[in-house]
């Protein structure tokens, strides 16, 4: 079975610090694609980044960044000068296609307080 | 102003009633999904759609059933059979189903007493 762990249940900074969010998955695929969503108090699920798995250069979206290490199945979330506005759930996802049908994973998630 | 509405944003039912939960889309996508999402955890999947006329159980589908009349509008019904539905539930929508980033509306809150 194809699953995706998050081994943080929460994490807290303070404010302008820089934050890391592990993320492993387990699958036999070559092909998939890996996502990292957030979730504010609204509950408002909001994407914050995705990478291909056949690119090698990690994905970036502004103090966003990932590092990919797909022989070792990890996918981590760089937050760089974090802001209050960062505090929130995040999530891993991982999708590929499986039994004829695109199927989206989702780790338990991380919950990240920024502390001012 | 694109995007995913779900209302209500709050619902509260009795036991043994269904209830029905909306979810629109003005992105004119063609795959919508239905997930739970229960503390702790991650989302499941309840249902998807890839094509108007068209939908597929996901991991959970049990005690639930879905529409899809129209590209824009995928409702979920919740039924008496589901037997936890105390849950907070998220819509959301793909350019097609794929290797696609999933659009999500700001979820509904179903409560059952």
């Amino acid at each position: 079975a194809q699953t995706v762990t998050q081994s943080q249940p929460e994490m807290s900074v303070q404010e302008a610090e820089t934050v890391t969010l592990s993320c492993t998955y387990d699958t036999s695929e070559n092909n998939y694609y890996l996502f990292w969503y957030k979730q504010p108090p609204s509950r408002q699920m909001i994407l914050v980044i995705r990478q291909e798995a056949y690119k090698q250069q990690n994905a970036t979206e502004n103090r966003f960044s990932v590092n990919f290490q797909k022989a070792a199945k990890s996918f981590s979330l760089k937050i760089s000068d974090s802001q209050l506005g960062d505090t929130a759930m995040y999530f891993c996802a991982f999708m590929n296609w499986v039994d004829s049908n695109y199927q989206l994973i989702w780790g338990a998630g991380t919950k990240l307080i920024i502390k001012p | 102003d694109g995007g995913i509405t779900q209302s209500p944003k709050y619902l509260f039912r009795k036991e043994g009633q269904n209830v029905t939960l909306s979810c629109e889309q003005n992105l004119n996508h063609d795959a919508m999904y239905w997930y739970r999402q229960d503390p702790g955890q991650g989302l499941r999947l309840i249902y998807y759609s890839q094509i108007v006329n068209d939908f597929q159980k996901g991991d959970i589908a049990e005690g639930y059933s879905v529409s899809r009349e129209k590209k824009e509008s995928f409702p979920l019904t919740v039924t008496s059979a589901q037997k936890n539905p105390t849950a907070f539930y998220l819509c959301a929508s793909s350019i097609s189903a794929g290797y696609y980033e999933q659009y999500f509306g700001p979820g509904t809150r179903l409560t059952v007493t």
